[in-house]
């Protein structure tokens, strides 16, 4: 069983508001993952970690921002919330190194910005 | 860049019938593949893997192959439960591209009793 946890799971929140999705996994991993999950169903990754002080933006643009002081925290914050901002957002964790394993995903925070 | 294409949805079965999710990907390396499956409310969990051609990936009864000269990874299940209804996401993970994954856009699924 997954050792990534996501809080809270369900965040309704007023516009121009800043907010923290927490996620933090105990499997020691060094790269994290945030993603963003639209309606269709797709993944977008907004932000990657490779290890501690390592912070990467990914494929979709995000105003969100994330930090990564110790391995097994990642957290994601929305300086002022927008209702585009609605979405569910997902956190996952890997391996590093050389070989290839699998991803672990967290339950997910949907964030509703009204 | 790498890509996953997978079987658009959804797709609504009858209980104990035949399931297949076409997956294709394009890769510059030699990725692993991946099946996750996510269920209402939830996270993605991983379902089966491969990680070089000719793997066979399983787990619930589920099965995938991973076939390089086709370049596919295509999901199957003999008998479908309604408990299967989810969304089926194929993905791939390529040492070339950081190891970041590549996710499919999802594929519904509903199984009706």
């Amino acid at each position: 069983e997954a050792d990534i946890y996501q809080t809270p799971r369900y965040l309704v929140i007023g516009t121009g508001k800043k907010i923290t999705l927490e996620c933090s996994q105990t499997m020691g991993h060094d790269k994290m993952y945030w993603y963003q999950q639209d309606p269709g169903m797709e993944l977008h990754l907004i932000h990657y970690s490779y290890g501690v002080n390592s912070t990467e933006k990914g494929d979709l643009s995000s105003e969100s921002t994330v930090s990564r002081i110790r391995t097994e925290h990642f957290p994601l914050t929305l300086e002022s919330a927008r209702p585009s901002h609605t979405s569910q957002y997902l956190c996952a964790s890997s391996e590093g190194g050389r070989g290839v394993t699998e991803a672990f995903f967290g339950q997910g925070t949907r964030l509703t910005v009204v | 860049g790498n890509s996953v294409t997978q079987m658009e949805g959804p797709v609504t079965l009858s209980e104990e019938a035949f399931l297949t999710i076409n997956c294709t990907y394009t890769a510059t390396g030699y990725p692993s593949l991946f099946w996750y499956v996510q269920y209402p409310g939830e996270g993605l969990q991983l379902l089966l893997k491969a990680t070089k051609a000719d793997d066979k990936g399983s787990n619930k009864g589920f099965e995938a192959t991973y076939r390089k000269e086709t370049t596919s990874f295509h999901l199957e299940k003999g008998s479908v439960q309604v408990s299967d209804s989810a969304v089926y996401f194929c993905a791939l993970s390529d040492r070339g591209n950081g190891q970041n994954f590549v996710f499919g856009p999802g594929t519904r699924l509903s199984v009706l009793p």
